[in-house]
């Protein structure tokens, strides 16, 4: 399957600053990017969904200045987590569709944990 | 808007007991069902997926689902479950260009 590679796997950061994360699609181009954030034993929940060339899509509650996005490319869209507070600590996903055919399957980073302190 | 429901938040069973998840999905259109399986400590994998062809699918480590439309159901089994097995499971759909996933059911198998 397409491979999709997210940086950093985890982070630590004093509350305050601002914290970048990357997800790249290797081997395919996705001109879609969905960013998820999981808490501990629950499930993910969509956060944004990244438009290479355009706005993201915020989810309702999802605040657009904290969490900015950027799709600068159709292999590369970034998550920042501004001005992070302990409360900003969790599981962040990102996903990548395939839409080279007919049916859209979603690829999955591995995850970046971020610890705000 | 679509959405996806899953109704068993937690299930234990014992090893050699079948298994079945239920997922239920709200979307007018045409969608992708997916379940995904994130073991202990680990990231999500994909266990199966369904676009379109045959309603009943079959996935890595003896899962399979069966789609019903009438019942906009996607439900989740397994004949013989092993210990291995424990994990959380996720129910996701594809539609209007989003995945959404389910709130998940916790599996625990015991010896």
């Amino acid at each position: 399957g397409a491979v999709v590679s997210q940086h950093p796997s985890w982070v630590i950061c004093k509350s305050g600053t601002s914290v970048k994360i990357e997800c790249r699609s290797l081997d395919f181009q996705a001109t879609t990017m969905f960013w998820y954030r999981q808490f501990p034993k629950q499930s993910l929940m969509l956060m944004a969904t990244s438009n290479e060339g355009s706005k993201a899509t915020y989810e309702q509650g999802v605040e657009k200045d904290k969490f900015l996005i950027n799709h600068a490319s159709l292999t590369l869209s970034t998550l920042t987590v501004t001005s992070a507070h302990p409360e900003d600590s969790s599981f962040y996903i990102c996903s990548a569709p395939n839409q080279g055919s007919l049916n859209t399957e979603a690829f999955f980073g591995q995850g970046t944990r971020l610890t705000v302190v | 808007a679509q959405s996806v429901s899953q109704h068993n938040h937690h299930v234990i069973l014992s090893e050699a007991a079948s298994l079945e998840l239920g997922c239920n999905y709200s979307y007018g259109g045409t969608v992708n069902l997916f379940w995904y399986v994130q073991y202990p400590g680990q990231h999500l994998q994909l266990l199966l997926k369904y676009f379109s062809e045959d309603p009943l699918v079959k996935g890595i480590k003896g899962f399979e689902a069966e789609f019903i439309k009438s019942k906009f159901s996607f439900n989740l089994r397994k004949p013989s479950v092993q210990w291995s097995d424990t994990a959380e499971y996720f129910c996701a759909v594809m539609g209007d260009n989003k995945l959404i996933f389910g709130a998940g059911t916790r599996l625990a198998v015991h010896p």
